[in-house]
């Protein structure tokens, strides 16, 4: 069965970085597209970032040039570093990994980790 | 613009049936979505793709009881035979190039 398992959430200060890992299972990170979504407290899903098997990578606006999304074939492990951290950007942070094929939607999710930004 | 449109509530009783709709944004009709569901406290679960032509493919172990269907731009998640363990938020998702998309939830009630 596919796992995927969150770390790296923490309490950090606003202005403060933070590196979230997902270690996954049962799959090759590698060659399928993986995403990072959050979800601020008591609000919806919000897309984060992204990661194309040819290495290419996306951002939602409200983190391009602050967080960056990388993986590590060697551990089988999806990153996401968050610099520059707001109190907005508070949330539990999911790592999903999409169906491919031509089909990009996400058909596993981690449990997510918890990121607190705060003084 | 990419967006996908949900109610933010709906109710239904316990054992009847329930119909969530993800409408998409004018000029994307033809796309597909996703369903995904969020117990309390707990994360997404992804629960089937849905095509514009109505054709849908669950995620392993969805019961029966989630149905899918199409009509224009708009996406259903058909729950029937309702259950207390499917009060939840219901989120629809689609995606183009280099980005995802959500839609803002709906929040079911069994009642």
């Amino acid at each position: 069965e596919v796992q995927l398992v969150e770390s790296g959430g923490g309490l950090v200060q606003p202005g403060g970085s933070l590196r979230l890992s997902c270690a996954a299972s049962r799959f090759t990170v590698s060659t399928n597209y993986m995403s990072w979504v959050r979800q601020a407290p008591g609000k919806g899903l919000e897309w984060v970032s992204i990661i194309y098997t040819s290495g290419s990578t996306f951002y939602a606006d409200s983190v391009k040039g602050r967080f960056s999304i990388s993986r590590d074939s060697s551990t089988n492990t999806l990153y996401l570093q968050m610099n520059s951290l707001r109190a907005e950007d508070t949330a539990v942070y999911y790592c999903a990994k999409a169906k491919g094929g031509g089909s990009y939607h996400f058909d596993h999710w981690g449990l997510g980790t918890l990121v607190t930004v705060s003084s | 613009q990419l967006v996908l449109t949900q109610s933010p509530s709906a109710s239904a009783s316990l054992g009847a049936s329930v119909k969530l709709t993800c409408t998409l944004s004018s000029g994307h009709s033809s796309y597909a979505i996703a369903w995904h569901q969020q117990q309390p406290e707990k994360g997404p679960r992804y629960l089937m793709k849905i095509n514009s032509d109505g054709s849908h493919t669950k995620g392993d172990g969805i019961p029966d009881r989630f149905s899918g269907s199409s009509s224009g731009a708009e996406r259903y998640l058909t729950i029937s035979s309702l259950q207390s363990e499917d009060e939840a938020d219901y989120y629809c998702q689609t995606w183009g190039t280099g980005i995802q998309v959500f839609g803002g939830g709906t929040k079911l009630t069994v009642l």
